[in-house]
Parts: structure tokens; C-alpha cells; sequence
């Protein structure tokens, strides 16, 4: 079964509006998760690492405050898309683990679209 | 910086026929390696993963990879395909101690033809 759970799997919101994106562990606790982004027909982008009980950190390129994350919990990390716009239209995924010797174990993904 | 490299965007074959997609990556020290499969709309599914020891790697629903050092690569096979194998296949580099973080190349979408 899955070891995370990511939620909401589509969400479509007007243009302005915040969204917020959940992926839980669910067997294990992860105190680092990571965000992804994929845009169509291209691979999976890293936008951020997750640290639980700290800030996240972010790769070049990726706006801060235009993708909030928050690691509040060894289980729960959070992924808000503020003031969304058409163009962060996109598939956002989600993973924890990755531990010594251990691979990562992917949500499902969130397919976001920003009319 | 690691990298990862498919060169192959598309493949088709037919269903019952042998299957390889290749993957090239590039670091300076013995990286974990892996290989993901992706339905559309879905999220990735682990097929199978190398860390070390044997340079050939069992797999989930029949795949296999090898890890071969001096070319740099770690290309998945399946020695029959099924229709239901037609998905988004992507290879990817962790680097050990990075907390899991990896690396993905751009994906092979695999065709399978009856």
C-alpha cells in the first residue's frame, strides 16, 4: 500500500487564489520530504527540500514566497502555491525517505490548474 | 553536480518483444541509482533501485537493470513486455549522505504495440 499519501489529487481554483497541498507519511516519520513540479511530458523538476522543525530549502530559481512550505510534523509536510496564476498550472509531487540505502517513496501527485 | 541522461524519448515495441531503455548519468562517485515508472496522472512507482554489490538488479514486474561503472549507465530491460508496460519510464541518481534527493532524466515514454 501507499507510504504516501498526497492530498488533493486535482484541484482547479481561479487565478488569485491560494492553494494548499498535504503529503503525509504514513508508516514512517520523515523529517526531510521533498517537492517536486512536472510539467507535461517532462520529468520531475526539484522545487524544494522540507525539513521538519526548520526552513525549507529551496533550488535556484524557485520563489520562496510564491511556494510556501511548512514541515510542521515528522509526518506532514505542507506546499502552498500563493496568489496562483495560470502559469504555476502544473503536477506537483511530493516525497519523503530516502534514508541511507533507502529510496524515496513518491505521493501520487497533485494535478493543479489555475484558470 | 550529478546528472542523468535518457536518450531514447520514445520507444515502441512490440507486445511480447524484449525491451531496453537506456540511462547515462554522471558522478563522481558510485551514486544510487534507480528506476521509476510513471502512469499519466500518476505518481512514480519505484521498479527498482541500486545501491551497491551486485551490478545486476532484480526488479518489480519483471524488470531488470545493470549497473556497469565503466560506461557510466544503468539500463533497465524486461525480456517480454506487456501492453500494460506502456507508461512514462524515468532513471534517476541520488547521491549517497543527500538525504534521498535525486536526480531525473527526462524520461522514456514506452509504446507497446499489440
Amino acid at each position: 500500500g501507499a507510504v504516501v499519501s498526497q492530498h488533493p489529487s486535482w484541484v482547479i481554483c481561479k487565478s488569485g487564489t491560494s492553494v494548499k497541498i498535504e503529503c503525509r507519511s504514513l508508516d514512517f516519520q520523515a523529517t526531510t520530504m521533498f517537492w517536486y513540479r512536472q510539467f507535461p511530458k517532462q520529468s520531475l523538476m526539484l522545487m524544494a527540500t522540507s525539513n521538519e522543525g526548520s526552513k525549507a530549502t529551496y533550488e535556484q530559481g524557485v520563489e520562496k514566497d510564491k511556494f510556501l512550505i511548512n514541515h510542521a510534523s515528522l509526518t506532514l509536510s505542507t506546499l502552498t502555491v500563493t496568489s496562483a496564476h495560470p502559469e504555476d498550472s502544473s503536477f506537483y509531487i511530493c516525497s519523503a525517505g530516502g534514508g541511507r540505502r533507502q529510496p524515496q517513496h513518491f505521493g501520487d501527485g497533485t494535478r493543479l490548474s489555475i484558470l | 553536480a550529478q546528472s542523468v541522461t535518457q536518450p531514447d524519448i520514445h520507444i515502441t515495441v512490440s507486445e511480447g518483444a524484449s525491451l531496453e531503455l537506456r540511462c547515462n548519468y554522471s558522478y563522481g562517485a558510485t551514486p544510487y541509482l534507480f528506476w521509476y515508472v510513471q502512469s499519466p496522472g500518476q505518481g512514480l512507482q519505484l521498479l527498482l533501485k541500486y545501491f551497491s554489490g551486485d551490478t545486476l538488479v532484480q526488479g518489480i514486474k519483471g524488470f531488470e537493470a545493470e549497473f556497469k561503472r565503466s560506461q557510466s549507465s544503468f539500463n533497465l530491460r524486461k525480456p517480454s513486455v506487456h501492453w500494460s508496460d506502456a507508461a512514462e519510464y524515468f532513471c534517476a541518481v541520488g547521491a549517497p549522505g543527500e538525504a534521498g534527493k535525486s536526480t531525473f532524466g527526462d524520461g522514456t515514454t514506452l509504446t507497446v504495440k499489440p
